[in-house]
């Protein structure tokens, strides 16, 4: 069966960086755009970028785009994110999730478990 | 950013009943809109793409409609595993969520 799972819970400082890993299996690793989400606590969800694991292409939010990076190891069907410059609004639930096929429809039906990330001194 | 505007923020239903959320597009996504379902404590959940399509496995009772900037979800008989919170999401440029609806047992 398809499967994201996710690396664990994370504390950091503001400032610090965070390197979320996203293992996945059951599916053609290469095929499929993997997506990046987030959700403060109460919050609703926030789409952070994506990025397609054949060639390594990226496509981040504005609003990330110069504190996010995106990368994948073929070898492991692992995808990365790496958030820079940690703020407490930082603070959430980060997902993974997998793009349902191979057309644009940013339509994600698989998803991993998610990771709380804590941004406090 | 294309701002979606979802309403309710919530909403109080007893089981059987029709419930029906709205998103509202800031501009024309065409149909570039999925729902999603939400459990506390979980990841979503995909129930409807582009606008009206039915994820294989959702039960029928859910459905979607809409174009431009007006859509709509629908549950028709809620049932007691339907209490959650839905989100809707354009994937027109680039993507972004409604704030969600709680929909709670009345």
């Amino acid at each position: 069966q398809v499967l994201l799972v996710q690396s664990g819970a994370e504390v950091k400082r503001p400032g610090a960086s965070v390197k979320i890993s996203c293992k996945t299996s059951g599916y053609s690793f290469t095929t499929y755009y993997v997506h990046w989400l987030r959700q403060a606590p109460g919050q609703g969800l926030e789409w952070m970028g994506l990025i397609h694991p054949f060639h390594g292409k990226t496509d981040y939010a504005q609003k990330f785009q110069d504190r996010v990076t995106m990368t994948r190891d073929t070898s492991t069907s692992t995808v990365y994110m790496e958030l820079s410059s940690l703020r407490s609004d930082d603070t959430a639930v980060y997902y993974c999730a997998k793009h349902r096929d191979v057309s644009m429809v940013y339509a994600l039906d698989y998803w991993g478990q998610g990771v709380l990330v804590t941004v406090s001194s | 950013d294309i701002q979606m505007t979802q309403s309710p923020a919530s909403l109080s239903a007893s089981v059987g009943d029709r419930v029906t959320i709205s998103c509202q597009a800031s501009q024309d996504i065409s149909n570039f809109l999925n729902w999603y379902q939400q459990m506390p404590g979980k990841a979503p959940k995909l129930l409807i793409y582009d606008a009206s399509h039915l994820e294989t496995g959702v039960p029928s009772r859910f459905s979607g409609s809409g174009s431009g900037t007006e859509f709509t979800f629908t549950i028709n008989n809620l049932q007691p595993e339907d209490f959650a919170t839905y989100f809707c999401q354009q994937y027109d440029d680039p993507s972004t969520f409604g704030g969600g609806t709680k929909v709670e047992i009345k």
